[in-house]
C-alpha cells in the first residue's frame, strides 16, 4: 500500500510569488491534514480536510489555503510569499480524520529567497 | 487554548542509561496525549499514545493530569534511539494535533 505522497519533494520561490503544494493520500483515506515544520515554531496545523469540506483551520494567515478534490487528494496554496513561510510542509491522511491513525508524508520543502 | 511544552531542545544520554523526555500540557479540557518520533531521513510517525498504555520499543509514558506532564522513558537508551521527539495533544473529537518544539535526542555509544 502507497504511503501518502507529496510533491514536489523542494520548491524555490521568491518573495511575492505563490505556490501550490499536492498531497496524495493513502488508497481509502478520505481526510487530509497540513502541518507547517519550522526550527523555531515546531509543528503548527494549518488545516483538515474530510470529503472536500475543510473541518478545522489553525491559526494562519489567508494567505494559506486549501482545498481537497474528490478523489480525496488535496492541495495547499499560499500566495503572496513571505521569507518567514520558508519551512517544510507536512501533509497527513486517515481514514477519518482520527489524530491516533495519522500518517505522514515526507513534505515539501518550501525556500523562499 | 491548547499548548505543549518539551522543555529540552537537545538531549545526550550515554547508551544503557535511562532516558526521561519531558513534556508539559495546558488544556482545560480533557487531553488525548501521543509521543511521535523522526528518525533521519524518515518521516514522523506515532510512537505511542496514552490511552493505548503500551510500551513502544521499550518507550512509556503516563499522563499525569496532576502535574499536567506526559513525559516519556525508557529505562535503558539504545543507539537506534537517536531520532527528534514530538510530544503532542489533541481534544477528544478534534482532528488537530498541538505538537511541542519538540526534542533532539542523541544516544552517546
Amino acid at each position: 500500500k502507497a504511503g501518502v505522497t507529496q510533491t514536489p519533494r523542494y520548491l524555490i520561490k521568491t518573495r511575492g510569488q505563490q505556490v501550490t503544494l499536492s498531497c496524495s493520500p493513502i488508497s481509502g483515506h478520505r481526510s487530509v491534514s497540513w502541518y507547517q515544520q519550522t526550527p523555531g515554531q515546531g509543528l503548527q496545523f494549518l488545516f483538515e480536510y474530510f470529503s472536500e469540506t475543510q473541518r478545522n483551520k489553525g491559526n494562519f494567515p489567508g494567505r494559506f489555503s486549501g482545498r481537497q478534490f474528490s478523489n480525496s487528494r488535496s492541495e495547499m496554496n499560499v500566495s503572496t510569499l513571505e521569507l518567514g513561510d520558508s519551512a517544510l510542509y507536512l501533509c497527513a491522511s486517515s481514514l477519518d480524520g482520527r489524530v491516533e491513525k495519522l500518517f505522514f508524508g515526507s513534505g515539501t520543502q518550501l525556500s523562499v529567497l | 487554548a491548547q499548548r505543549v511544552t518539551q522543555p529540552e531542545k537537545l538531549l545526550s544520554v550515554f547508551k544503557g542509561a535511562p532516558v526521561e523526555l519531558k513534556c508539559n500540557y495546558s488544556y482545560s479540557g480533557s487531553p488525548e496525549l501521543f509521543w511521535y518520533v523522526q528518525y533521519s531521513r524518515q518521516r514522523l510517525q506515532l510512537l505511542l499514545r496514552h490511552i493505548s498504555r503500551e510500551s513502544i520499543k521499550g518507550f512509556t509514558a503516563d499522563l499525569n493530569k496532576g502535574e499536567t506532564s506526559f513525559h516519556l522513558k525508557k529505562p535503558f537508551a539504545q543507539e537506534e534511539d537517536s531520532a527528534m521527539y514530538y510530544c503532542a495533544l489533541s481534544a477528544f473529537g478534534n482532528e488537530k494535533l498541538t505538537f511541542g518544539t519538540g526534542t533532539r535526542l542523541t544516544i552517546i555509544p
